[in-house]
């Protein structure tokens, strides 16, 4: 079957670097995304990754390990409104969106 | 402001009622999709739909159906709620035909609760 790791709550302190993993076993793979999605709200497009390697923009980086089927999401500088759960989803071999039950970050001052 | 418009935001619904879900985007976009998101699950992609005139169904179809009339709208119906749909309803959107590769933009969801 298809799956998507993540874990499911995280805590870090503001103005730190926090690194939320995600691994997967899809069924082919055709890229992964992360989504951020605060309470109550949509999931908003954070990054996409489809070669090995690291993705920056800004504070926020994304990583992916293809034939480790694994990836992972870097913040840095964290800020009170990183408060957020974010989502990691791989698209497989026929182009469908496999996600991840996502990650609750919690940042305290 | 271009994007996705959900209605209604929120709704209680008796058991056994019709209800329709409704979902416009003005961005042009060939795909539009409908998840349906529940507390420690990921977004399940319930219909979706590539191109209009067309509708495909995604992981948890049963108890829906999707209509795609024109480009812009694309409503979910439930024929006769039960309360295991009780969930957030997403509606999204992207510019492609069915690949899955490009990004998805989501609305701003419609909460239900069947009881």
């Amino acid at each position: 079957g298809q799956n998507i790791d993540q874990p499911t709550e995280m805590t870090a302190t503001e103005g730190a670097i926090v690194q939320i993993n995600c691994t997967y076993q899809t069924s082919g793979f055709n890229g992964l995304f992360w989504y951020q999605q605060h309470a109550g709200e949509a999931p908003t497009f954070l990054s996409y990754n489809v070669l090995d390697g690291l993705e920056e923009k800004g504070r926020f980086s994304s990583f992916l390990s293809r034939s480790k089927g694994y990836s992972y999401l870097l913040l840095k500088e964290l800020q009170m409104k990183d408060s957020a759960s974010y989502l990691c989803a791989v698209t497989d071999s026929n182009y469908q969106l496999i996600w991840g039950a996502g990650t609750k970050l919690i940042i305290k001052p | 402001i271009a994007g996705i418009t959900q209605a209604p935001t929120s709704q209680i619904l008796a058991a056994g009622r019709r209800m329709t879900l409704r979902c416009t985007q003005d961005m042009r976009h060939n795909a539009m999709y409908w998840y349906r998101q529940d507390l420690g699950l990921g977004l399940r992609l319930i219909h979706y739909s590539n191109t209009a005139g067309t509708t495909g169904k995604g992981e948890v179809p049963d108890g829906y159906s999707v209509s795609r009339a024109n480009t812009d709208d694309f409503p979910l119906t439930l024929a006769s709620a039960v309360p295991s749909q009780t969930s957030v309803y997403f509606c999204a959107s992207s510019d492609s035909t069915g690949g899955g590769a490009d990004t998805q933009y989501f609305g701003p969801g419609t909460r239900l609760t069947v009881l």
